[in-house]
């Protein structure tokens, strides 16, 4: 298994545009989480899944961002618009148990 | 609510000396506490866990309830030591309520 796979990478986009971030998480994890990583707050979850299903999406910081898991092996966060305050690494983590497997983030520049 | 501290932002030792990253944390329960790692450019990756107290890399950390610690330590630090260190709690053995501190950047210079 290749891991948790995230795409882009890198992302650089202007204010005000759709921004999309995709996940795989690794096959038989039942839990998917989103996070986002900057210098002045370190990690903040945004949103987990369990069984596909949203079970606490508290995290997410306002009405521009939404996340979904269409199956087990799929799942987006989504800005719209997009913010220069929205600039951070978002990273997705699978689990099947305690530990988190994370994927290598997307960087995502606003500009 | 539960929370974990670890008071330095950024950690600078030198290669062969001994370094300690610092955790707290505040819950009255039992918690489950890890450490994870990133290394530049990569990904977040589980370092250490307390329930295995095993030594991974040559750290370990050691659940301190009366102190509400869990420190992480290495007697020599190494150059390729150098990367974010993130301690997480969990209250229910489950990831989805793992709560991380605000990471500490170790620099092991040469």
């Amino acid at each position: 298994d290749a891991g948790v796979i995230q795409s882009p990478r890198h992302e650089v986009t202007e204010m005000g545009q759709e921004v999309t971030l995709r996940c795989k998480p690794i096959s038989g994890h039942n839990s998917l989480f989103w996070y986002r990583q900057t210098m002045m707050r370190g990690l903040e979850l945004l949103i987990y899944f369990n069984n596909n299903v949203p079970i606490d999406d508290s995290g997410m910081p306002e009405d521009r961002f939404s996340a979904k898991m269409p199956n087990a092996s799929f799942s987006t966060l989504k800005i719209q618009p997009s913010e220069p305050r929205d600039s951070a690494v978002y990273f997705c983590a699978s689990s099947i148990g305690t530990a988190l497997l994370f994927g290598q983030g997307t960087r995502l520049t606003v500009v | 609510a539960q929370r974990v501290t670890q008071p330095e932002k950024l950690l600078s030792v030198f290669k062969g000396a001994p370094v300690e990253l610092k955790c707290n944390y505040s819950y009255s329960g039992s918690p489950e506490l890890f450490w994870y790692v990133q290394y530049s450019r990569q990904r977040l990756q589980l370092l250490l866990r307390h329930i295995s107290r095993e030594s991974i890399k040559g750290f370990t950390a050691d659940l301190n309830k009366g102190e509400t610690s869990f420190h992480l330590k290495k007697p020599f630090a190494q150059e390729e030591d150098s990367a974010m260190y993130y301690c997480a709690l969990s209250l229910s053995g489950s990831a989805r309520q793992l709560t991380f501190g605000s990471g500490t950047q170790l620099t092991v210079l040469p």
